[in-house]
């Protein structure tokens, strides 16, 4: 059974600092990975996808990458903001041959960025 | 930017009622699915659904859920008999296909399920 586990729960940095989430994932057979940002009591927001076959994935200050054979994933945030505070979730979907479709996800990670 | 909506934002409901919960996922989209997370824990699948039939489910979709796309744009939940359990965020999420095999994710803002 796929587990996916997010280090460290919870982050507080200043405003400005880079800064990397972590991601690990127990089944490497997937598909594909998706990094989410939740704010508090909203939906989840769909942040950069990797494909299985993809090393990394950028879009403005966020840059996700993949270790697929070591079960791992990290999102870098470069510069961060206040407006960056959230929860950050990973999620992966295994290999088409296993017939699974559905997304497993990560406890997330709780960013704090102080002003 | 297309995206996907739900209604209600919440809803209340007593131990024992029936509750369905609706879903307008994004047009051209294919794959539809359903997942929840109950208050501090992880979000958890619930059903994904395709070419009119659940595609995959899981062990917590019992007998009290179904789903159903009953015309071209919606796709609901309905939970049979409510119990203090099912209070949890539920969301929404749509697909496109590559091949057969469901793309990105995209999910909604989710209905907020208090059952008393």
């Amino acid at each position: 059974k796929q587990e996916v586990t997010q280090i460290p729960a919870a982050l507080s940095v200043p405003e400005g600092e880079n800064l990397v989430l972590n991601c690990s994932f127990t089944d490497s057979a997937i598909y594909n990975l998706q990094w989410f940002r939740q704010d508090p009591g909203k939906g989840l927001t769909s942040l950069l996808l990797i494909q299985s076959s993809q090393r990394e994935q950028t879009s403005g200050r966020l840059n996700a990458s993949l270790d697929k054979s070591s079960g791992r994933s990290t999102l870098y945030i470069a510069a961060s903001q206040p407006g960056d505070s959230a929860t950050y979730l990973c999620a992966v979907t295994l290999r088409a041959d296993t017939g699974r479709r559905a997304l497993t996800f990560g406890s997330g990670t709780r960013l704090q960025v102080q002003p | 930017e297309p995206e996907v909506t739900q209604t209600p934002s919440h809803q209340v409901t007593q131990m024992g009622q029936e509750v369905i919960l609706r879903c307008v996922p994004i047009s051209n989209h294919l794959y539809f699915y359903w997942y929840r997370q109950i208050l501090g824990q992880k979000v958890e699948f619930l059903v994904s659904f395709y070419n009119n039939e659940i595609s995959e489910k899981s062990e917590i979709f019992d007998d009290q859920f179904s789903v159903e796309r009953p015309d071209g744009s919606n796709f609901t939940l309905k939970i049979r008999s409510t119990k203090l359990e099912d209070s949890a965020m539920y969301f929404c999420a749509s697909s496109e296909v590559q091949g057969s095999y469901p793309y990105e994710q995209y999910f909604g803002p989710g209905t907020r399920l208090t059952v008393t």
